[in-house]
């Protein structure tokens, strides 16, 4: 497809839990970001890869969570030992000239 | 002082008003700046680029006080299908994009 992908659309979990959420960018695009958006919030920043690498990981939580981007393309954000906090939803966006592209999300709930 | 401030609203209005939000940012070497629009369990979607002064684009307007370290966006003659929140996103640096919590506006007819 065109746009920005992301899997599972949905995942609902136990406490304790380890999930992987899945993003496949637009072709081409170099730079790609994590947000998670809790419900009525505003979008809070994770990480962002340039290429293969994260500047910046001060945004992620808490050392559960961890992302990897290989090849340039696929990014994987890792969720251990899930918590209910973690529920909320996961965006994914890559970037061309500025513009964020995001795709759909990754609504994760846990239990 | 938050990295990028907006003020949460809701705005309630009337179709046809004109109304206007302000998004404050602190990194005075910020150089760009973006309006995202997000309506209800939709993923954000860019509305505006602001570069220099500001920029015009029909009904929306979106301005630059880089003295006072904001951006505002202007919509005119609101109509139902502008109704979403606005997200203020402000660059660190070229590829490292803060979003404000967002402004939620409500046109009602």
């Amino acid at each position: 497809g065109a746009g920005v992908s992301q899997s599972p659309s949905n995942k609902v979990t136990e406490k304790g839990k380890d999930v992987e959420l899945r993003c496949d960018p637009i072709s081409g695009h170099t730079a790609l970001y994590w947000y998670r958006q809790s419900l009525g919030q505003g979008l809070e920043f994770l990480i962002y890869f340039q290429g293969n690498s994260a500047p910046d990981k001060s945004g992620l939580p808490s050392d559960r969570f961890s992302a990897e981007r290989t090849g340039g393309s696929v990014s994987t954000l890792t969720i251990q030992r899930t918590q209910q906090e973690d529920s909320a939803v996961y965006l994914c966006a890559s970037s061309w000239d500025g513009e964020l592209f995001f795709g759909e999300g990754s609504r994760l709930t846990v239990l | 002082r938050k990295e990028v401030e907006q003020d949460p609203g809701p705005f309630n209005v009337p179709e046809g008003a004109t109304v206007a939000f302000n998004c404050t940012y602190s990194n005075s070497a910020s150089q760009s700046f973006f309006w995202y629009r997000q309506d209800c369990r939709k993923e954000p979607k860019l509305l505006m680029s602001v570069y220099s002064s500001g920029n015009e684009d029909g009904r929306f307007t979106a301005q630059l006080n880089r003295a006072s370290q904001y951006i505002s966006l202007l919509i005119r003659d609101s109509k139902l299908s502008d109704s979403a929140t606005y997200l203020c996103v402000v660059p660190r640096n070229n590829n490292d994009m803060r979003f404000g919590a967002g402004t939620r506006l409500t046109v009602k007819p």
